[in-house]
């Protein structure tokens, strides 16, 4: 199973919104409401902050939101803050044999 | 306040073993399906293995299939990862991480990690 492709570094100034594509196939992306985005500040755990393709967790900040067009899904940060900057990875349940393929990974610099 | 707590990662010799634990705490841990996520030097994180909520269910990626064995003890709320014939590739921050609802559904929470390096 292949990592899903997402773009290596974007980034932006405070206050502006970004976006961070993640394509896959349609044997996982496309095919399952299963595609969750993860927060990862290095050395740290990673946190979950979206699910099942459009849900955010209880806690997390509404800035955070996530959509899905085909076999390509995306996180939308709104109001970009400087706590935002750190690693972001997509997840898409691709059957019962390969519960999680993540994506490889989007730095998001805040200028 | 759900805790993840990893443990015996360290420095091993390619075609050595390890065994990681976690120790859970925080929820009712036979209730869901448990999992390990690894993280390479410089690189992204990627699946390793899955058990389910009974543990009479396993799913290992195809790079550890055949040499890591993913296991867990229901009465004392720990997850296991047993890791045969390492190579270098294998070195990693190995997370143990809990499934959102059920198998594959997302994982909501994360332990700290633990370092596994394989060197001679």
């Amino acid at each position: 199973q292949s990592a899903l492709t997402q773009t290596a570094s974007v980034s932006g100034s405070p206050g502006q919104s970004i976006t961070i594509s993640c394509t896959g196939t349609s044997s996982d992306v496309g095919r399952y409401k299963l595609v969750s985005w993860y927060q990862h500040h290095p050395g740290k755990a990673p946190k979950l902050i979206i699910y099942e393709d459009t849900y955010r967790p209880s806690g997390v900040s509404s800035r955070f939101s996530g959509s899905k067009s085909g076999n390509t899904a995306s996180l939308t940060i709104s109001g970009l803050q400087a706590e935002d900057e750190a690693d972001y990875y997509c997840c898409s349940y691709a059957g019962h044999d390969t519960p999680y393929v993540f994506g490889t990974g989007t730095k998001v610099t805040v200028l | 306040e759900v805790q993840l707590v990893e443990s015996g990662g360290g420095l091993v010799q390619p075609g050595g073993s390890l065994r990681l634990s976690c120790a859970a705490s925080g929820f009712t841990f036979s209730s869901y399906a448990m999992s390990w996520v690894r993280q390479a030097p410089g690189k992204g994180l990627q699946w390793v293995s899955s058990v389910s909520a009974s543990g009479g269910s396993s799913y290992h990626a195809d790079s550890v299939k055949g040499r890591f064995t993913i296991a867990r003890d229901n009465s004392k709320n720990t997850v296991y990862l047993q890791m045969h014939s390492l190579r270098v590739e294998d070195t990693a921050v190995y997370y143990c991480a809990k499934d959102l609802y059920y198998h594959g559904s997302a994982v909501d929470s994360w332990g700290q990690g633990a370092l596994v390096t394989v060197s001679s």
